[in-house]
């Protein structure tokens, strides 16, 4: 079965300090895509990144690094230096290329980052 | 461009009552999907349409819900005889393609609320 476990309910941080963000997968298929999602305050879902399950290359983009490790099941978010506007929840999510979901996104329960000044 | 919407953003209806709730997804884009998110939970999955082939409805609670998207285009997710239970945001998500799966863009959700 497909699952998509983030066991950090909520982290709070101070400006400027760096901050990880954990997310472990389990599925049964060889391919499949990872995605992070940021949903600020004001309730939208903003998509941050995918990745496919062929490339553990590690990602960075700006202060967002994302960290992909296959033989943990692990995709974890690193955001350096954080800021006030980073307080959000992020959920990572978890889509099948044959399995069960195909195309659907399966969503852990997300983590709630709040980054005081 | 213009991203996706979803009408309308609130909704009260009172229980018993039937609701449609609209999605006008990125132009051009073939998948559409369907999610329903609980407070302090992430989004779950409903149903999702290739075209206007729905593809999967395994996500959807029972048959009082039902969704379609007639020319491709614009969908509209039912709610049949409303419940209390049935309270939450409802939101859509639309991508290029569902193969190989892409990132989904998601409007800004409509809240139901069910009194």
């Amino acid at each position: 079965a497909q699952k998509v476990t983030q066991a950090q309910t909520e982290i709070s941080v101070v400006e400027k300090e760096d901050v990880t963000l954990d997310c472990v997968y389990e599925t049964r298929d060889t391919t499949y895509y990872l995605f992070w999602y940021k949903q600020p305050p004001s309730g939208e879902l903003v998509f941050l990144i995918r990745r496919n399950s062929f490339d553990e290359q590690n990602e960075i983009s700006g202060r967002y690094s994302w960290n992909f490790q296959k033989s943990t099941s692990s995709f974890n978010f690193t955001i350096t230096a954080s800021q006030v506007v980073d307080s959000a929840v992020y959920f990572c999510a978890l889509s099948e290329r044959y399995g069960g979901s195909q195309g659907n996104l399966i969503f852990g329960k997300g983590t709630k980052l709040s980054v005081k000044p | 461009g213009a991203g996706v919407s979803q009408s309308p953003r609130y909704k009260v209806t009172k229980r018993g009552q039937d609701v449609a709730l609209r999605c006008d997804p990125i132009s051009g884009h073939v998948s559409l999907y369907w999610y329903r998110q609980a407070l302090g939970q992430g989004p779950e999955f409903l149903t999702y349409f290739n075209y206007e082939a729905q593809q999967d409805k395994s996500g959807l609670p029972n048959d009082r819900f039902s969704a379609e998207r007639p020319e491709g285009s614009i969908s509209t997710l039912t709610i049949q005889r409303t419940e209390q239970r049935d309270s939450a945001m409802y939101r859509c998500a639309s991508s290029p393609t569902s193969s190989p799966p892409y990132e989904q863009y998601f409007g800004p959700g409509t809240r139901l609320t069910v009194t």
